[in-house]
């Protein structure tokens, strides 16, 4: 029932520089409400990576980087690391469904 | 420092109640502003929001699952407990807890506990 649409996975060599893509519509992104990224490691809890579309959480390194355009959002990886391969989601706010919704989630290998 | 942590059943039989109890310390939900909520994520799928409560009591819940689910909380014990009824085999997921933050327009989840691996039975 997601309501925001990633792609299913992105790959790159490492030291590239990779995007994922959130879109969603005027109800949430087209809204203007903001845009938030989760980094989730296997077997673990999502972790805050961008909020805001483009502020990186604490201990979050610069190489991270998130933002918004109309009824979409990006996160983009530059110099891409072994350990950035994992599962990416993004996130916002749905007015006509009044609840918090996230993206389909995006595989970075 | 801000944790939050999970605690339930691992099992549950089909048609019971799940009851999830979330106990967290770093922040008081007496205090203005502050709100938690639940989150689930079934094996392999994507996460989905379940209900929010707020410091002065509020309640908000997922529209398709509205009818089943209560949360409340326990300032007292810096708990917030989410009971979900009649549980079927859809319902086996990985439940976490997190804390809400607002800021303007922007709703974000900047804590999240472990997770509590939920399995429905028959």
């Amino acid at each position: 029932q997601s309501v925001l649409t990633q792609p299913p996975s992105v790959s790159g060599a490492p030291g590239q520089r990779v995007t994922i893509s959130c879109t969603g519509s005027s109800s949430n992104i087209g809204a203007g409400y903001d845009v938030h990224w989760y980094q989730q490691l296997p077997g673990t809890a999502p972790r805050l990576l961008i909020f805001g579309n483009n502020n990186r959480s604490s201990g979050v390194p610069d190489r991270f980087s998130g933002s918004k355009s109309d009824t979409s959002a990006s996160l983009a990886i530059s110099g891409l690391q072994v350990e950035d391969e994992t599962d990416y989601y993004c996130q916002s706010y749905d007015t006509n469904l009044g609840l918090y919704v996230f993206g389909t989630g995006t595989k970075v290998t | 420092q801000v944790t939050l942590k999970e605690s339930g059943p691992a099992l549950v039989k089909l048609t019971q109640t799940l009851t999830l109890t979330c106990t967290f310390s770093g922040f008081s939900l007496k205090t203005p502003g502050r709100r938690v909520t639940w989150i689930r994520q079934p094996p392999g799928r994507a996460l989905e929001w379940l209900a929010r409560i707020d410091w002065d009591g509020d309640k908000f819940y997922s529209t398709s699952l509205k009818t089943r689910l209560t949360i409340s909380k326990d300032t007292s014990k810096s708990q917030v407990v989410l009971t979900l009824t009649n549980v079927d085999p859809a319902d086996t997921a990985t439940y976490y807890c997190a804390r809400l933050r607002v800021v303007g327009k922007a709703y974000f989840f900047d804590y999240w506990g472990q997770g509590a691996r939920v399995t429905v039975s028959s």
